[in-house]
């Protein structure tokens, strides 16, 4: 069946040190893969997301690039920020080939950051 | 409405007894997911309602777990006999289609139940 793994945390990062969370999947068809972000105290938001092979998500700094040939989608950030302390979330989800989407979202089991100014 | 809702926010409940757990999706989103969060065990795919297709029940632990969407909107999930293995966070989240194609899926703040 279609799974994610991703690095356990919890990670401790001074700020402004470059951070790679690694995820990888499997998945028997074309996937969506998405990194969900859920800050303290708040709920899970959308932080970038690819949709095909060789895409690369974008947003607040942090990529992400969907790589077939090594089922991965690591999430890296250049130079974090106290602000970016929260616990993050690798997904996928499956797709037809013809389009159209599958189901549900498969979630990682996250990965706590903590940054220290 | 603005997000997706969930009530109660929290919800402490005794052996044995049954709860229920509220949804309230944003306005034409047609995919609604329940998920549960324990500690240290990630997100939990429970359910999943695409429009008027039958839903996605593979993810239910056992047959104390059940949920309805009435009218293609609200849903509520139901734990009956609830026991002390089912304390966790609840989250629902719904999106336009299916989490498949481009489409977000936006998360409700959860509902923590403890069962004591």
């Amino acid at each position: 069946g279609n799974s994610v793994t991703q690095m356990e945390g919890p990670v401790t990062l001074s700020e402004e040190a470059f951070l790679t969370i690694n995820c990888t999947y499997t998945a028997t068809g074309y996937p969506s893969l998405f990194w969900y972000v859920q800050y303290p105290g708040e709920g899970l938001q959308l932080l970038l997301k690819a949709t095909k092979a060789d895409d690369k998500g974008s947003n607040k700094g942090f990529e992400a690039t969907y790589r077939k040939e090594t089922t991965s989608f690591h999430l890296e950030k250049g130079s974090v920020q106290v602000s970016d302390s929260a616990v993050y979330f690798c997904a996928l989800s499956e797709r037809s080939r013809y389009g159209g989407s599958q189901g549900n979202l498969i979630f990682g089991k996250g990965t706590k950051l903590s940054v220290k100014p | 409405g603005a997000g997706v809702s969930q009530s109660p926010s929290n919800k402490v409940t005794e052996k044995g007894k049954d709860v229920e757990l509220r949804c309230d999706p944003i306005s034409g989103h047609t995919a609604l997911y329940w998920y549960r969060q324990s500690l240290g065990q990630g997100l939990e795919f429970l359910i999943y309602f695409q429009g008027n297709s039958a839903p996605d029940k593979s993810g239910l632990p056992s047959d104390r777990f059940s949920a309805e969407r009435t009218g293609g909107s609200v849903s509520t999930l139901t734990i009956q006999r609830t026991q002390q293995e089912d304390s966790a966070v609840y989250l629902c989240a719904s999106s336009l289609g299916g989490a498949g194609m481009n489409t977000e899926a936006f998360f409700g703040q959860g509902t923590r139940l403890t069962v004591v």
